[in-house]
């Protein structure tokens, strides 16, 4: 059965550092893609980025950037240049071939001025 | 582009009463999923419809809970009666087939 784990139920990081967020994932299925949300207190699940498993390169979309790990089963998150608005919970998940997402527990990041 | 619309936002009722939420998905997009969020966890899927037809309700509690997309756009779900345990953030989303799913703004739901 799949899995996602994220170790880290929180992170600190300064403004204008890099931040990275863990997330492992255990699979059998040879296709399959990695999402990583946003959801601030506000409640809203934002889309951040995505990496399908046959991707050749890292996926990037703007200050963020995931490194994503096959073979290791791995795909953290990575956030560049922290800002205050950054501060959030973010959630790792997992679509197989059904492309039903099984979610990570989150990690809280804070940013500190 | 449109988001995903939810309404209401917040609602509070009283154990055993009933509620509803409401979702607009994106134009064009055929999967319309809800999902419920416990304060603390990450979201669980209550049911995934494509079109007016439902994918999954596997983890639907059919004895309270119900939903319905009956002309494959828009789509309601009720509880009734609540119980406190279904204090929650729902969530839904909507999706391409197989594809990236969006959220809308969530219903933040307290059961006193």
């Amino acid at each position: 059965a799949q899995k996602i784990t994220q170790t880290q139920p929180g992170m600190f990081v300064q403004e204008k550092e890099a931040v990275t967020l863990d997330c492992t994932y255990d699979t059998s299925d040879p296709s399959y893609g990695l999402f990583w949300y946003k959801q601030p207190s506000s409640g809203e699940m934002i889309f951040l980025i995505y990496q399908g498993s046959y991707d050749q390169q890292n996926a990037t979309e703007g200050r963020y950037s995931l490194n994503f790990q096959k073979a290791r089963k791995s795909a953290n998150l990575v956030i560049s240049a922290s800002q205050l608005g950054d501060s959030a919970m973010y959630f790792c998940a997992f679509g197989g071939n059904n492309r039903k997402l099984i979610w990570g527990l989150g990690t809280s990041l804070a940013v500190n001025p | 582009e449109a988001g995903v619309a939810q309404s209401p936002r917040y609602k509070i009722i009283e154990k055993r009463q009933s509620v509803a939420f409401w979702c607009n998905p994106i134009s064009g997009h055929a999967t319309l999923y809800w999902y419920q969020q416990i304060l603390g966890q990450g979201p669980k899927l209550l049911i995934q419809f494509q079109n007016n037809g439902v994918v999954d309700d596997s983890q639907l509690p059919k004895d309270r809970f119900s939903a319905e997309r009956l002309k494959g756009v828009d789509s309601t779900l009720k509880i009734q009666p609540a119980k406190l345990e279904d204090s929650a953030v729902y969530l839904c989303a909507s999706s391409l087939v197989g594809d990236t799913q969006y959220f809308g703004p969530g219903t933040r739901l307290t059961v006193l």
